[in-house]
Order: structure tokens, then sequence, then C-alpha cells
């Protein structure tokens, strides 16, 4: 099992560029996040979907948009990127329900000049 | 409401040396708690998690950690440092809701000096 992919590893954007940060999981895990993670704050999540079918903002969703193409994929979407968002980006999955730990991505390093 | 207030980001110790990491947690249900590990430019890793099941928890690479509810902390532990612990650790609390929200501190750089 390749557990969670991300794709790109690496991008650089021009302020107002867009692009979508791809992430696929072969566990049939229910639930999948993403996070941003900057230095000194620790992981803050943008947006999770609890099940197929479903999203929700999670504590800093301004700027991003998501998409859950399915119960593999699960994509997040920077419409007119900002230096604001440069960031590490990860994606992580998991059981549905308490108790259960998430399974992470190796994460996208997205820098924005 | 839940929080998680991990004390000192930054921490050395030498090589076989007592490694603590602390990690106090606020929440208003019973919750479960999580010990992440990430290494270099990689994602984290589960180290250990709570989930009542017994308040001293064992988990990869020789760590543990206690559930101590009266001090609502769940410290990691480690009697013997190796350089290949350096890393950063990150505690995190989930106490309920209507999805699994997690809720991670802010991480504990370890630096293992030889």
């Amino acid at each position: 099992n390749a557990g969670v992919t991300q794709t790109p590893k690496f991008q650089v954007l021009k302020t107002g560029q867009s692009m979508t940060l791809q992430c696929a999981q072969d566990m049939n895990h229910n639930s999948m996040y993403w996070y941003r993670q900057d230095p000194g704050m620790g992981l803050r999540l943008i947006y999770y979907s609890a099940s197929e079918g479903t999203t929700d903002k999670g504590e800093v969703p301004n700027g991003y948009n998501v998409s859950r193409l399915n119960k593999r994929e699960f994509s997040l979407r920077l419409e007119s990127a900002a230096p604001s968002q440069t960031s590490v980006y990860f994606c992580a999955s998991s059981m549905a329900g308490q108790g259960y730990e998430q399974y992470f991505g190796p994460g996208t390093r997205l820098t924005v000049t | 409401a839940q929080s998680v207030t991990q004390l000192g980001s930054h921490v050395s110790v030498s090589e076989g040396a007592l490694v603590l990491l602390r990690c106090n947690y606020s929440s208003s249900v019973p919750p479960y708690l999580f010990w992440y590990v990430q290494y270099p430019n990689q994602g984290l890793q589960l180290l250990l998690k709570y989930t009542s099941a017994a308040t001293l928890v064992k988990g990869i690479n020789g760590f543990e950690a206690e559930f101590k509810k009266s001090e609502t902390s769940f410290h990691l532990t480690k009697p013997s440092a190796h350089m290949s612990d350096a890393a950063e650790y990150f505690c995190a609390v989930s106490a309920g809701g209507g999805y699994q929200k997690v809720t991670f501190g802010i991480g504990t750089k370890l630096q293992v000096i030889p």
C-alpha cells in the first residue's frame, strides 16, 4: 500500500496564480483532511471531509477550496495565491469516528512570490 | 473546546539520557490523545495514542506516555535517547464532535547531542 500520496512535492507560484494540490489514499478511509504547517504554529486544519460527499471548513479556510472527488481523493485548490499561503501542506486520512489516528502524506512545499 | 500546550519548543538531551517532552491538554470531555513524530522533510507518523484502555501507553521506538487526568498531562518519555530520535514531536488531542477533530500542539524539536 502507498498510504497517502500527495502531488506535487514542491511548487512555486506567483501572486494571483491558481493551483490544485492533489491527495489520494488507498487505505479505504472515510475521513480526509488538509492541514498547513508553519513554523511555530503547529498544524492548522484548512478543510476536512468526514465522509465521501461532504466537506467542511476547518480553522483557516479563507483562500482555499476543496473537492472530495471520490472516497480516495481529496484535492485542495488555491484560486488566487497570496504570499501568506507560503507553507507546507499536508493531507491526512483516518477511519471515521473517535480515537482513530490520522495517516499523513509527505507534504507539498508551496512558495508564493 | 479542546487545546494542547507543549512546553518547550526546543529540547536538547545527550545521547543516552532520558527524554521528557511535556504536553498538557484541555478538554471538556474525556479525550483521545496522540503523539506524532516528524522527521525532516517528511509527514507526521503516529508514535502512540491514548484511548482510555490503559493510562500508560507504549509506542514505537521505545517511547511511552502516561495519561494523568488529575494533571491534564500526557508527557512523552524515553529512557535513553538515540541520535535517530532527533525530530519534531507533536502532541494532539481529540475530544468529541461529529467527526474526529484533532488539535495539534505547536511541536517540540528534539536535539540529541552525541
